[in-house]
């Protein structure tokens, strides 16, 4: 069995301070993790993945995640905050044979 | 075109209307995905092709109804359907179902469906 926890709905920043979304995970498996994005009226688009190989993993836009088994979590990051940051961000585990569980999403505010 | 596109984005569809939703990728996948996503709800995996074969049915209710012609097309059908259906669908692909757990699924932008 696998889940995922998002531990915010919603965060809100201001634009150029550092983002902090964060997100925890149980599986009995070792687990693959995403964070994918959605803007509005739009797909998913993956921001980073990790897959067993180095536990900080870097992705697109700035963003970056830190893969920490001993407190399972996989939180996102990003140093400094653009106004088009502001999207849904999900936290997703999986493990071979495709089950996917996403998180229930964090809404990402960005303030001028 | 590249990547996963979806057809139509948006559809307005009354209770005993039939209608159908289009995906197509142009990445070579083997694996394909529907999902529902309703506002205040986490994403919901509907059905799972792989090579053409459907793999998973998640308790999806027998008004859906998914056909998969071959690994770049996947139709989601759709009669008789109920205003809670009300939602986003998505399609996404992936390389092929066995490996899945570690490539990243190609999500479409969506179709807005609203039923009345």
């Amino acid at each position: 069995a696998q889940s995922v926890t998002q531990l915010d709905s919603h965060v809100s920043v201001s634009e150029g301070t550092p983002v902090l979304l964060r997100c925890n995970y149980s599986s009995s498996y070792s687990p693959s993790l995403f964070w994918y994005v959605q803007h509005p009226n739009k797909g998913l688009q993956l921001l980073l993945k990790y897959t067993s190989a180095a536990t900080l993993v870097k992705g697109i836009n700035g963003f970056e995640a830190e893969f920490k088994k001993s407190e399972t979590s996989f939180h996102l990051t990003k140093p400094s905050a653009h106004m088009s940051d502001a999207a849904e961000y999900f936290c997703v585990v999986t493990h071979n044979a495709g089950k996917s569980t996403f998180g229930d999403g964090t809404t990402l505010t960005v303030k001028p | 075109e590249t990547g996963v596109t979806q057809t139509p984005r948006h559809l307005v569809m009354g209770m005993t209307n039939k209608k159908s939703l289009k995906c197509e990728q142009h990445l070579g996948h083997n694996a394909m995905y529907w999902y529902k996503q309703s506002a205040k709800k986490p994403l919901e995996l509907m059905f799972v092709y792989n090579f053409k074969e459907q793999t998973e049915n998640n308790s999806v209710p027998s008004r859906f109804s998914p056909e998969c012609p071959n690994s770049s097309h996947l139709f989601l059908h759709l009669h008789t359907l109920q205003p809670e259906d009300s939602a986003l669908y998505l399609c996404a692909s992936s390389q092929d179902w066995w490996t899945s757990g570690e490539r990243e699924q190609f999500f479409g932008p969506g179709t807005r469906l609203t039923v009345l």
